[in-house]
């Protein structure tokens, strides 16, 4: 499975957009690319998730250039509420249904006043 | 809807001791999934089913043994506990055609 590498920490200001930017060089043809935000104390939430080009839902945005070795997370208008780490990942979707998700560690983003 | 539930949510045992955490889905996924994780760490997965009677090793899967017990529910077994397995685990499920995976709110397990 694609190993990803994301930046550790960030800090942002409430109601500035925030870039999280996740690298997956050696991601495979079937691989999609999905983000998960985590509180403390509370399991990984879904956020997006893309195979190429943009998506967009009610929360974020995510951009995958065409050789989908990168992707951006982007959190538009951040709030305080946003404080959360953030994981980038690559999975393979089985035939089964089921799929193995590597987590790295994250990025800690921190939204202040 | 509940989604995933986990039980308990806190519990401290003594080395040796064994134990065994509880998940149950009420969202009719085929899939679900065992993760712990360590405190400034990612999760790492211990085992999953793929499918109700199916169970596979993840990524850490010594000292714990897995059990689907029908397709809502899939615990988690520590027969003889060491310090090295206190952390938080978490149970997730999946749905046929999709990487979304549901995670429970957690059980923090320390091991003294």
């Amino acid at each position: 499975l694609a190993k990803t590498t994301q930046p550790i920490s960030m800090d942002s200001y409430e109601g500035q957009e925030v870039n999280i930017t996740c690298s997956h060089n050696n991601i495979a043809t079937n691989d999609y690319i999905t983000w998960y935000q985590q509180f403390p104390s509370q399991g990984p939430r879904f956020i997006i998730q893309g195979y190429k080009t943009k998506v967009t839902n009610e929360v974020a945005s995510l951009f995958i250039p065409a050789d989908r070795k990168s992707s951006t997370l982007s959190l538009p208008r951040v709030s305080l509420s946003d404080t959360a780490v953030y994981y980038c990942l690559v999975g393979v979707r089985f035939s089964g249904g089921y799929n193995k998700l590597i987590f790295g560690a994250g990025t800690r983003l921190a939204v202040h006043p | 809807n509940a989604g995933v539930t986990q039980t308990p949510k806190f519990q401290v045992l003594k080395t040796g001791q064994s134990m065994t955490l509880q998940c149950a889905q009420d969202m009719n996924h085929n899939s679900m999934y065992w993760y712990r994780q360590d405190p400034g760490m990612g999760l790492r997965l211990i085992y999953y089913s793929a499918s109700e009677g199916t169970t596979d090793k993840g990524e850490v899967p010594n000292g714990y043994n897995v059990s689907r017990l029908n397709k809502r529910e899939f615990s988690l077994r520590l027969e003889s506990a060491a310090p090295s397995q206190t952390s938080v685990y978490f149970c997730a499920s999946s749905d046929g055609g999709t990487d979304t995976q549901y995670f429970g709110p957690g059980t923090r397990l320390t091991v003294l």
